[in-house]
């Protein structure tokens, strides 16, 4: 199975910032790598895949990088409806792994 | 409007067996796979199971494998989870979510709560 390390596990950051959260594989895989959001009692969101690509209607202060083992997420500019969980996911070999989740709250 | 409704979530004891439903709208469904991810309370999410377009390709995680099982029924744009002997560590929050084409995960159900409890 790939393991997804996410870090770090909460964050605490104030209105504009940039707050970026990393993902890092236990194997190297192709880039088909998830970022979900995820606030209190909803189900998840998908915001990035395939590492870096937008899903449709996303904002872009929202992205993604990285290949190989080593991934990444950003809020360029946080905002208050960022309060969530995020979430990495490789959906390229089975079983689907996530990583452990990142609580973002604004400080 | 597209979406995914699961039912099916209760109360249930150990050992018992459950099946959960999910209806899709808005989309051809025989064109997606499906998969079942779930959340134990305060907890990360988890994949428990895909199932092809046509049925006829299905993996579960290895947590479940043996006691749960995944079908469609294209007829009726519905996705279940048949599962058997639970346990206490089942109890979840199951999501229902459409699979390839891409991207993947990128339509996520209301979910339903299953508990597993004497």
């Amino acid at each position: 199975d790939i393991q997804m390390t996410q870090s770090p596990s909460s964050l605490s950051a104030s209105v504009g910032d940039r707050v970026t959260i990393t993902c890092q594989a236990s194997h190297d895989f192709n880039n088909y790598l998830n970022w979900f959001q995820q606030k209190p009692g909803k189900a998840p969101k998908l915001l990035i895949y395939d590492a870096s690509n937008f899903e449709t209607g996303v904002p872009s202060r929202f992205s993604g990088s990285g290949s190989g083992r080593n991934f990444s997420f950003s809020i360029s500019s946080l905002q208050p409806e960022d309060t969530a969980t995020y979430y990495c996911q490789q959906s390229y070999t089975l079983p689907y792994t996530f990583g452990q989740g990142t609580k973002v709250e604004i400080k | 409007q597209v979406q995914l409704v699961e039912s099916g979530g209760v109360v249930v004891q150990p050992g018992g067996s459950l099946r959960l439903s999910c209806a899709a709208s808005g989309f051809t469904f025989s064109d997606y796979g499906m998969h079942w991810v779930r959340q134990a309370p305060g907890m990360g999410l988890e994949w428990v199971a895909v199932i092809s377009f046509d049925g006829n390709d299905k993996a579960s995680a290895d947590s479940v494998k043996g006691r749960f099982s995944i079908s469609r029924d294209n007829s009726k744009n519905t996705v279940f989870l048949q599962m058997n002997t639970l346990r206490l560590e089942d109890t979840a929050v199951y999501y229902c979510v459409r699979g390839d084409p891409m991207p993947d995960f990128d339509l996520w159900g209301q979910g339903t709560l299953v508990t597993v409890s004497s």
